[in-house]
């Protein structure tokens, strides 16, 4: 168990809908790290924050948001949603900003129909 | 454009059989080289940290190695379980940090 937990495990919805994806830290970390994993893309990032603040941007959408609340844990807004975004999403925590030695949750399924 | 490659995509192993997973990378500002182990389902799993060329680490039957260009995953007679998929990352410092991860290494390990 890596101490960091994400919610929901599944999540099944159509296209075009709106879909938030939670994630709480490993006691102690300050940043936490978002990913999407997809068959013919591998782990992606997507973007990090640090103690609440936005700290780097990767790959992610326009139509992709998150924010990482005072008690640390973190969400991901997915909207407009289509099929291309069926994908496994992790969030990774770390204790500092460096994002060596990433601790994964299991990650959520999304399949959007 | 910065690229980590890692290769073979798959690999199938008896038990016992040593063999080595590579992952090269052409890079600007690497400041790390991470290794992690995937299982179905899973999310990655932290084994190894490496800096600088020439460094070495072990865990049980793994063994990574650090050069210039590229590192390696020595698996020393591997068992039923250590079948999983290996990820290889580099952390860069270029402005910020980040990370890219390959796109890993399937293993099969065969009874």
């Amino acid at each position: 168990d890596s101490g960091v937990t994400q919610t929901p495990k599944h999540l099944i919805t159509a296209t075009g809908q709106r879909v938030t994806l939670r994630c709480s830290p490993r006691s102690g970390d300050l940043s936490v790290y978002w990913y999407q994993q997809s068959l013919d893309q591998g782990l992606q990032f997507l973007i990090q924050y640090y103690n609440g603040e936005e700290r780097a941007k990767g790959n992610i959408l326009e139509r992709f948001s998150a924010q990482q609340f005072p008690d640390l844990h973190s969400e991901l807004n997915l909207s407009s949603l289509e099929l291309g975004d069926s994908a496994l999403y992790f969030c990774a925590s770390s204790v500092g900003t460096r994002d060596e030695k990433l601790f994964f949750g299991s990650g959520t399924q999304l399949s959007v129909l | 454009e910065d690229q980590v490659t890692q290769s073979p995509e798959a690999l199938r192993l008896q038990e016992g059989e040593s063999s080595s997973l590579n992952c090269s990378y052409t890079v600007s500002g690497l400041r790390g080289l991470f290794w992690y182990r995937q299982d179905p389902g899973k999310g990655p799993e932290f084994l190894f940290t490496l800096y600088s060329a020439g460094e070495e680490k072990e865990k049980e039957r793994l063994k990574a190695t650090l050069t210039k260009k590229e590192s390696f995953l020595h698996i020393t007679a591997p068992k039923p379980e250590d079948s999983a998929t290996y990820l290889c990352a580099v952390l860069l410092h270029t402005g910020g940090f980040k990370t890219i991860f390959g796109a890993g290494t399937r293993l099969f390990v065969k009874a």
